[in-house]
C-alpha cells in the first residue's frame, strides 16, 4: 500500500463548479502538506502548503488538513477552464520540503 | 528571473546504456532535488543535494547517482538502463529555508528506454 493515496480521476466539472480534491495517507509523521498543480508537459508548481491540521485559504483555493483522519483536501471555488490540470498532493515529515512524498495526482477537466 | 533549466528535454536510449541529465537551478538556490515521475508511481524522490553534498536519498538502486557542482548545477546519471527507467525526470531547486522551502520544478527530461 502506498503512503499517499489519491484518486487519479479524471474529474470532469462544468465551469463555475466547486471542486474537491482529496488525499489520504498512512504515515502519522507527516506534518507538512502541499498541493501542486501540473499542466501538461510542464513541471509541478506549488499551489498551497499547510503545517499540521487546519485550513488555509488563498483566493479561490482552500486547503484542509485533518491529521486525526489522515486526510487532506483542496477545494477550488468558481472553477475555470484554466484550472484544468493534474493536481498532486505532497507531504513531508521534515521542515525542509525537499524530500516529499507525492500522491499520483488527480486529473481535473473544467469544461466551458 | 530564469526558472529551473533541464537538459536534454527528450532522449531515447537502449537497454544497458547510461544517461546523464543536467539541471541548472534558479540563481541563488543552493538545494537541488531530483524526482522520477511515472504514470503508475507518480513522483518519487531520488536524491537531494545542498552545497555539493547529498543530504537525502530515496529508495532507488545504486544505478542512480548524482552530483552537484560548486555553482549549484546538478547532474544525475543512470547506468545500465532498464526498460522500467523510462520516465520523466524532474529537477527542483529551493532556497533551503525551513519555513518556506518551496520547490521550483523544471519541465523535466523525458527518457525513453528501448
Amino acid at each position: 500500500q502506498k503512503e499517499v493515496e489519491q484518486d487519479p480521476g479524471p474529474l470532469s466539472v462544468p465551469e463555475g463548479a466547486i471542486v474537491s480534491l482529496n488525499c489520504t495517507y498512512s504515515n502519522s509523521a507527516f506534518q507538512y502538506f502541499m498541493w501542486y498543480r501540473q499542466y501538461s508537459r510542464k513541471g509541478p508548481e506549488l499551489l498551497m502548503y499547510t503545517y499540521s491540521s487546519g485550513n488555509k485559504e488563498d483566493g479561490r483555493f482552500t486547503a484542509q488538513v485533518d491529521k486525526s483522519s489522515k486526510y487532506i483536501s483542496l477545494f477550488i471555488r468558481d472553477s475555470q477552464p484554466s484550472d484544468s490540470a493534474t493536481y498532486l498532493c505532497a507531504m513531508s515529515a521534515w521542515a525542509g520540503f525537499q524530500k516529499l512524498v507525492f500522491g499520483t495526482g488527480t486529473r481535473l477537466l473544467v469544461s466551458p | 528571473k530564469a526558472g529551473v533549466t533541464q537538459t536534454p528535454r527528450y532522449l531515447i536510449k537502449t537497454r544497458g546504456q547510461q544517461v546523464t541529465l543536467s539541471c541548472s537551478p534558479i540563481s541563488g538556490h543552493r538545494s537541488v532535488s531530483w524526482y522520477q515521475q511515472t504514470p503508475g508511481q507518480g513522483l518519487q524522490f531520488l536524491f537531494e543535494y545542498f552545497s555539493e553534498t547529498q543530504r537525502n536519498k530515496g529508495n532507488f538502486p545504486g544505478r542512480f547517482s548524482g552530483r552537484q557542482f560548486s555553482n549549484s548545477r546538478s547532474e544525475m546519471n543512470v547506468s545500465t538502463l532498464e526498460l522500467g527507467d523510462s520516465a520523466l525526470y524532474l529537477c527542483a531547486s529551493s532556497l533551503r529555508t525551513d519555513n518556506t522551502g518551496e520547490l521550483f520544478f523544471g519541465e523535466g527530461s523525458r527518457l525513453t528506454v528501448l
